[in-house]
């Protein structure tokens, strides 16, 4: 079965501090995406990749980097933490038809 | 605008009832999927739709890229469908998919 794992699950961040989401998955998927998710907008894609060495821009990608260094490693970066930026992600992986997401990662950013 | 409308917002159902939930799109899209969020928070893929109508158990979703819209039907709903029901749409770049708002379903024993 599909396997999406995402790390740290928690986080607390400062202000203008770096964070580093790592997802990693087993399922061979050359798709790979980070979406946040928060109270009255749903979730919204940030970065996403069509396989290792490619990152792509997605809906929401300000103040976000992308790493793709891997088949099944994507990681989202916050070079300047800020309160903003605060909220769920999700990282997820996928064939051309269907998704498969983390349990997600709560970042707060004090 | 939002290029994904999500309707309703919540929804209540008695068990073993029947419902329906309904995005509409502001453009064609390539595709539409459906999720559905757990109360712990996890998402799970319901369908994927190019076109046409999908059946799963007492799950069925239609997608119409003409007309702008899918849906997805709960028929005899259990206890266990409870959660948020996101629908998903794949427009302009490939793989760059657009959430709705969600429609949260409550079942009601």
């Amino acid at each position: 079965e599909a396997a999406v794992t995402q790390s740290p699950r928690n986080k607390v961040a400062v202000t203008g501090g770096k964070v580093t989401l790592s997802c990693n998955q087993t399922n061979n998927h050359n798709n790979m995406y980070w979406y946040r998710q928060d109270t009255g907008h749903g979730l919204r894609l940030i970065h996403y990749s069509y396989g290792a060495g490619s990152t792509e821009k997605g809906d929401i990608p300000d103040g976000y980097k992308a790493s793709r260094p891997s088949q099944e490693n994507f990681s989202l970066i916050l070079e300047l933490a800020t309160p903003s930026q605060t909220s769920v992600y999700f990282c997820a992986s996928g064939d051309d038809y269907e998704q498969y997401f983390g349990p997600g990662t709560r970042l707060t950013v004090l | 605008g939002m290029p994904v409308e999500q309707n309703p917002p919540a929804l209540s159902l008695y068990e073993g009832a029947d419902s329906g939930l309904r995005c509409n799109f502001s453009t064609t899209m390539k595709s539409v999927q459906w999720f559905q969020q757990n109360h712990r928070g996890r998402l799970i893929t319901l369908f994927y739709l190019a076109q046409g109508t999908k059946e799963n158990g007492r799950l069925k979703s239609t997608f119409n890229s003409k007309e702008r819209y899918s849906t997805l039907h709960i028929k005899d709903a259990q206890l266990e469908d409870s959660g948020t029901y996101f629908c998903a749409a794949e427009w302009r770049s490939y793989q760059n998919f657009y959430f709705g708002k969600g429609t949260s379903l409550t079942v009601i024993p």
